[in-house]
């Protein structure tokens, strides 16, 4: 079954202590990047990633960082996290190096830093 | 800069009614995509439509119709004799080169 599959869904922890959304997907796609979700706000794209190596910052990139050392995985990095960095996080990919073809999300890891 | 309003926050209908959700976009790309995905109560995102700037055709698909207006830069979605399975937060997103810009989305309630 064709799927981006993010670890974990759920996450507590507490200010400063590094952790990883980790992102898989298993249909070959080119792009894909993160986003996060908070009430009012939508959702906000934190980095992107046209192919292996090739990653850029979005919109709210500030206290992340992102590695695409193979086509399938995109995990997402805080080396310290703060309570403002509460949310629900989707990863996505797309078939297009672009990003113009439809994203194919996650199910989501909602993150609460205590 | 691109830039995704949906200006409605929420609305609320009763089963059967037709609504109109709200899509105004900026972007000085040329060749651009919009989008439109449904996010339901279960949280996962679906992906609905896709249009680009150059197909100004409106579409529809069952009771889901889209209008794109490039000289409004609109792209409208309309939902005919709504369902309480329509309930759900809608967002529409832009994709020039490689970033996607989603708007703060529609939350949608159907009453029954």
């Amino acid at each position: 079954e064709a799927q981006v599959t993010q670890n974990p869904r759920y996450l507590i922890t507490v200010t400063g202590k590094k952790l990883t959304v980790t992102c898989s997907q298993n249909m070959n796609h080119e792009y894909m990047s993160w986003y996060r979700q908070d009430p009012g706000l939508g959702l906000r794209q934190i980095y992107y990633s046209m192919n292996v190596e090739v990653t850029d910052k979005g919109d709210v990139p500030e206290g992340y960082k992102v590695s695409r050392k193979e086509k399938r995985n995109f995990p997402l990095i805080l080396e310290s996290p703060s309570p403002n960095q509460t949310s629900l996080y989707f990863c996505a990919s797309s078939s297009t190096r672009q990003g113009h073809s439809p994203l194919h999300f996650g199910n989501g890891t909602r993150l609460t830093v205590t | 800069a691109q830039k995704v309003t949906q200006a409605q926050t929420e609305i609320s209908v009763v089963e059967k009614e037709d609504v109109t959700l709200d899509c105004v976009y900026e972007t000085r790309d040329t060749t651009y995509y919009l989008f439109w995905y449904k996010q339901p109560p279960s949280g996962e995102l679906v992906f609905l439509i896709r249009r680009n700037s150059f197909d100004e055709q409106n579409e529809i698909s069952g009771r889901y119709s889209w209008n794109f207006q490039k000289s409004t830069s609109s792209f409208n979605f309309t939902i005919t004799a709504s369902q309480v399975v329509d309930s759900a937060v809608y967002f529409c997103a832009l994709s020039g080169t490689y970033k996607y810009i989603f708007g703060t989305g529609t939350r949608l309630k159907v009453l029954a």
